[in-house]
């Protein structure tokens, strides 16, 4: 099971674009890579999932090298409503991996 | 329905006390999850079923008790907790699809142990 590090914290400004990288060195051929965003008292909710290369959806896009042992979830245009912890997880169900939360990476939006 | 529903929503309990927190989907996922996260922490898994059975125990102790009556239905029964066991607990469901399988989290049970 793949480990991964991420930032602890990360402070932006409304508007600009945020880029957080994850770590996760020893990504194994049929791990995929999902990150999950939490509110505080609230469980996590899914916000994109890529296995290579750029996946966009409506909210984030997902960059992931050829080699596969980072990635980085950008959010373009952030607005104070972004600041929640962000995770990085990596792993494939199918293979029987439980899903392992990270530290995590702490966004603050300011005005 | 795309939810995952807990109840209740809060609770106090003494450490005599036996309780149940439940947990409810709807969207036809076949693995369900128990976890829980202390203050400033990542959510730490503690159960998962798949197709109804426990497959993964993360050695939680024996006062936490899982029960899966349905697809649709998970339970967590507590007894004689303790303090340090006041935490957010979650539950999640995935479809089991294999390595694109999302996990989708309900808004947690906040348990308070006196």
């Amino acid at each position: 099971l793949a480990k991964t590090t991420q930032p602890i914290s990360m402070d932006s400004y409304e508007g600009q674009e945020v880029n957080i990288t994850c770590s996760h060195n020893n990504i194994a051929t049929n791990d995929y890579i999902t990150w999950y965003q939490q509110f505080p008292s609230q469980g996590p909710r899914f916000i994109i999932q890529g296995y290579k290369t750029k996946v966009t959806n409506e909210v984030a896009s997902l960059f992931i090298p050829a080699d596969r042992k980072s990635s980085t979830l950008s959010l373009p245009r952030v607005s104070l409503s972004d600041t929640a912890v962000y995770y990085c997880l990596v792993g494939d169900i199918s293979s029987g991996d439980k899903l392992t939360f990270g530290t995590g990476t702490r966004l603050a939006v300011r005005p | 329905d795309t939810e995952v529903t807990q109840t209740p929503k809060h609770l106090v309990m003494g450490m005599t006390n036996k309780k149940s927190l439940k947990c409810e989907q709807h969207m036809g996922h076949r693995a369900m999850y128990w976890y829980k996260q202390k203050a400033k922490k990542p959510p730490e898994l503690m159960f998962v079923y798949s197709y109804e059975k426990l497959s993964i125990n993360e050695s939680v102790p024996s006062r936490f008790s899982p029960e899966c009556p349905n697809s649709s239905l998970l339970n967590l029964h507590l007894h004689a907790l303790q303090p340090e066991d006041s935490a957010l607990y979650l539950c999640a469901s995935s479809p089991l699809a294999g390595g694109t399988d999302t996990q989708y989290f309900g808004p947690g049970t906040r348990l308070t142990v006196l």
